[in-house]
């Protein structure tokens, strides 16, 4: 499968903890986004990069979360200190840029907050 | 802040029956318009996307969507639906004056019955 590839699937955690994901993207795709996604919601941004920078950045991503993309390909999305309110789907989609902007999504990883 | 709506939170259909979601955006600028579909289990995945020229774009499994940029309108439409079309479906814009990201709508929860 060539897909956009998250990992893990589920995350259970306590609060407080710090958890941290993985989005590998679709390896010709040089952007790669970050999404949130609540019961009965559409997804909402967090943040963007294009290679291994990030270029654009929520107000929903507070100053808790941290998203990296060190060489370009794989991305971590770090929650610190988790709280109740983190409890989400966070979803991955990457895209080829110019020329065809159509992001393309992961599975996702589901985080619980106990 | 730019906004996306769908109107429509849940829709029961019988097979055969014809399909129309309605999705409006709140910015008279350039957009880019999404399409996407989830079916139970399954991560989103793109049905149909609209950059420029037609304004009646057609996707995947027979859906088609039409882009009214008066009416700030790009729905969604099939003329059969099939009980394999049970699903969630997201209208989804990318405005320019926004950077990169994609801004969903609330979705619309469509069960077909058999």
């Amino acid at each position: 499968d060539t897909g956009v590839s998250q990992d893990p699937r589920h995350k259970i955690t306590k609060r407080g903890q710090n958890v941290t994901f993985r989005c590998d993207p679709i390896s010709e795709h040089n952007r790669l986004y970050w999404y949130r996604q609540t019961l009965g919601q559409g997804p909402e941004f967090l943040t963007y990069f294009q290679n291994e920078a990030q270029l654009e950045k929520s107000r929903l991503l507070s100053d808790r979360f941290s998203a990296e993309r060190p060489k370009g390909s794989f991305s971590t999305l770090e929650i610190q200190r988790t709280e109740q309110g983190d409890s989400a789907m966070y979803l991955c989609a990457s895209s080829l840029g110019e020329g065809d902007q159509a992001q393309h999504f992961g599975d996702g990883t589901r985080l619980s907050i106990l | 802040a730019q906004s996306v709506s769908q109107h429509n939170h849940h829709v029961i259909l019988s097979e055969a029956a014809s399909l129309e979601l309605g999705c409006n955006y709140s910015y008279g600028g350039t957009v880019n318009l999404f399409w996407y579909v989830q079916y139970p289990g399954q991560h989103l995945q793109l049905l149909l996307k609209y950059f420029s020229g037609d304004p009646l774009v057609k996707g995947i499994k027979g859906f088609e969507a039409e882009f009214i940029k008066s009416k700030f309108s790009f729905n969604l439409r099939k003329p059969s639906v099939q009980w394999s079309d049970t699903a969630e479906y997201f209208c989804a814009v990318n405005f320019y004056n926004a950077g990169n990201m994609l801004t969903f709508g609330g979705g619309t929860r469509l069960m077909v019955k058999p």
